[in-house]
């Protein structure tokens, strides 16, 4: 059984940073590509982002290219999600998704990670 | 980027209604469109990929249809648990950009 179990909440001052990682158990990952997508506060989904571990080569969203920095580490079967100077429309809930192919649905979903943002 | 556009926003339908949602691209992208229900604070979940797929273990109730720049979504007779919030999304480029989403709620 596919899982991905993502770090907890998360409280940031505006201008700081915040490092979701998305575990993965239960299947083989290097394959697939891990996906993060988040959703403000009575927002919609947005993607942000993903990588694919066996190319090594991450993907960004135009919107977040200068401040996202998405990882992996394949021994783990962990990937990491980093954004930096953090500011008040920021604050959601950051899901990790595994996609399928790379036109393909995202199948398993992490269970979500709250990020505040607050002075 | 291809943007995704989805109507209605929300809908009012009873248990046993028929329901379709529809979603635009704004350019083609053949087939490669997916479906998703997500319910308050929970992750959303695969319905439909490839436009009219439909993913295991998802009740026959659902279906897709579409290519190019129009897709539906369609829930052949409503259920208690089929009140939530669609979304759609392409996967023809890597920007996988959704749709706004359709809440469903009960009339």
């Amino acid at each position: 059984q596919v899982q991905l179990v993502q770090s907890g909440a998360e409280v940031k001052k505006p201008g700081s940073s915040v490092k979701v990682s998305c575990k993965g158990s239960g299947g083989t990952f290097s394959t697939y590509g891990i996906n993060w997508v988040r959703q403000g506060p009575g927002q919609g989904l947005e993607w942000m982002g993903g990588i694919i571990p066996i190319l090594g080569i991450a993907t960004y969203a135009q919107k977040f290219l200068d401040r996202v920095t998405i990882t992996m580490d394949e021994s783990t079967n962990t990937a990491y999600m980093e954004v930096s100077s953090l500011r008040s429309e920021d604050m959601a809930v950051y899901y990790c998704a595994r996609g399928t192919t790379v036109t393909g649905p995202f199948d398993y979903w992490g269970q979500g990670t709250l990020v505040t943002v607050s002075a | 980027d291809i943007q995704m556009t989805q109507s209605p926003s929300s809908l009012s339908a009873s248990v046993g209604d028929r329901v379709t949602i529809t979603c635009r691209a704004s350019q083609s992208i053949g087939s490669f469109l997916n479906w998703y229900q997500q319910k308050p604070g929970k992750a959303p979940k695969v319905l439909i990929y490839g436009a009219s797929t439909v993913q295991s273990g998802v009740p026959s109730r659902f279906s897709g249809s579409g290519s190019g720049t129009d897709f539906t979504l369609t829930i052949s007779s409503l259920q208690t648990e089929d009140f939530a919030t669609y979304y759609c999304q392409q996967s023809y480029s890597n920007s996988y950009a959704f749709g706004q989403g359709t809440r469903l709620e009960i009339k």
